[in-house]
């Protein structure tokens, strides 16, 4: 059941932009979406139910396909700061105590 | 606001001695709480979570444990360790979510960087 990542690592220069896909063979409740700097804990990015929503965070946006179990991650005009692992978890249903399961994570590195 | 503690930041232990990690949640109540395991270079593995004191769910069997002795308080323990133990502990919290949103961010504690040798 877990999620599925893609690409497993990008290699961006700075001001490019980049996708990150989210995909599950299970039907998905929410999607979370979080970013890990190397020895550090993940840092929440956001939260998106189906439905088809689409939220912004800055320059980070995320959209949740509901028909086709995916999300994706797009991060316009990369920063240095941007660089890390990319994780989503989902969540199958609202009643399992919000228990997530993580993807294996996308690597970002943005060069200048 | 709320905040999340763990302790040790970094543990080294031998091979078949016990552990004990600590996870106290502050500023909230009722929390719902979770132990991740991340070994080097890899993603998020889900070992235990609870949503309420004295209620545990394992994800994972192995040889962990995990205890909820007061709302905001979860313990990881092992009576003894394995090499493929050593790893990156993280617990996190997140509250019950609402009517509007049935679900809640989950926030991670700084973690504890294990190394059993």
């Amino acid at each position: 059941q877990q999620p599925v990542q893609s690409p497993q690592a990008v290699i961006l220069r700075e001001g490019e932009d980049a996708v990150i896909n989210c995909s599950s063979s299970k039907a998905l409740y929410s999607v979370h979406w979080y970013r890990q700097k190397h020895g550090e804990a993940p840092v929440f990015l956001m939260i998106l139910l189906k439905g088809g929503e689409q939220k912004g965070h800055e320059k980070i946006s995320a959209s949740f396909n509901e028909k086709k179990q995916q999300s994706s991650l797009y991060l316009t005009a990369s920063q240095l700061s941007y660089s890390g692992t990319y994780f989503c978890g989902t969540e199958m249903t609202w009643n399992q105590g919000g228990k997530l399961i993580f993807g294996q994570g996308t690597e970002l590195s943005v060069k200048p | 606001s709320q905040t999340i503690h763990q302790w040790p930041a970094t543990l080294v232990q031998p091979v078949g001695s016990p552990l004990s990690l600590e996870c106290t949640v502050e500023g909230t109540s009722n929390p719902n709480l979770y132990w991740y395991r991340q070994a080097a270079g890899r993603g998020l593995q889900l070992l235990f979570y609870s949503v309420g004191i004295g209620q545990i769910s394992s994800e994972v069997p192995q040889n962990l444990s995990a205890s909820r002795p007061q709302d905001r308080q979860f313990i990881l323990s092992s009576k003894k360790l394995l090499l493929s133990d050593s790893g990156f502990y993280l617990c996190a919290w997140s509250g019950r979510g609402s009517l509007a949103r049935e679900t809640d961010t989950q926030y991670f504690g700084p973690g504890t960087r294990l190394t059993v040798l």
